[in-house]
């Protein structure tokens, strides 16, 4: 089956440093990456739209130049949190699905947890 | 505005029970949907996916889609303290490309 992996599954920064996670689709081709945030007790928060050789499409509210996404390859998305803050700490996951019609669930990577301190 | 509704719950029923699970959605010409349950610090993973009217069944799990009234539901029968999650309707809705549309998520509870 599909399966997503994601780095680091959690990670403690200082404020004002920089975090790179990343989401790998390890059996299939994923032109297309979603990144969700979710704070506690709260649903999943689209922030961006990752797509392969073109630069990301953002949600309204999420600041493009403080979460930087790139998707070189197929199967290689990155969100970069850059200057943190305490108010980022929350958990970031990825989602992908195999390419080629709309018929098939998306699948999570494990999510990480970031605490910026 | 593409909406996905859910009731938010907490939803408690008793072991053995069946829990039953709903979700609304605004868009008629929405193409696939799909039931994913997370666990409190965990990722959503996939229980359940259906695209035509009427109902899908595995295992313990029945989904059913009527898309005249655009409700989707989910059935889990035989109701287990290891189901005690948070239940999440996605919808993959026309002309969104690849985009999914989620609930806020049905808290259950099964009490032993």
């Amino acid at each position: 089956g599909a399966v997503v992996s994601q780095h680091p599954s959690w990670v403690i920064c200082k404020s004002g440093t920089s975090v790179k996670i990343e989401c790998r689709s390890l059996d299939f081709q994923a032109t297309t990456m979603f990144w969700y945030r979710q704070f506690p007790k709260q649903s999943l928060m689209l922030m961006a739209t990752s797509n392969e050789g073109s630069k990301a499409t953002y949600e309204q509210g999420v600041e493009k130049d403080k979460f930087l996404i790139n998707h070189a390859s197929l199967t290689l998305s990155t969100l970069t949190v850059t200057s943190a803050h305490p108010e980022d700490s929350s958990f970031y996951i990825c989602s992908a699905r195999p390419d080629g019609g709309t018929f098939y669930g998306y699948t999570f990577g494990s999510g990480t947890r970031l605490t910026v301190v | 505005q593409k909406e996905v509704e859910q009731n938010s719950g907490p939803l408690s029923v008793p072991e053995g029970a069946i829990a039953s699970l709903n979700c609304t959605y605004s868009d008629r010409g929405s193409q696939s949907f799909f039931w994913y349950r997370q666990y409190s610090g965990k990722s959503p993973e996939l229980i359940m996916s259906i695209y035509s009217n009427g109902d899908k069944e595995d295992g313990r799990f029945t989904a059913q889609l009527n898309k005249a009234s655009q409700y989707v539901s989910l059935l889990i029968r035989d109701s287990q303290p290891s189901d005690s999650a948070t239940y999440l309707c996605a919808v993959n809705m026309f002309g969104t490309g690849n985009q999914f549309y989620f609930g806020t998520g049905t808290s259950l509870t099964v009490i032993p």
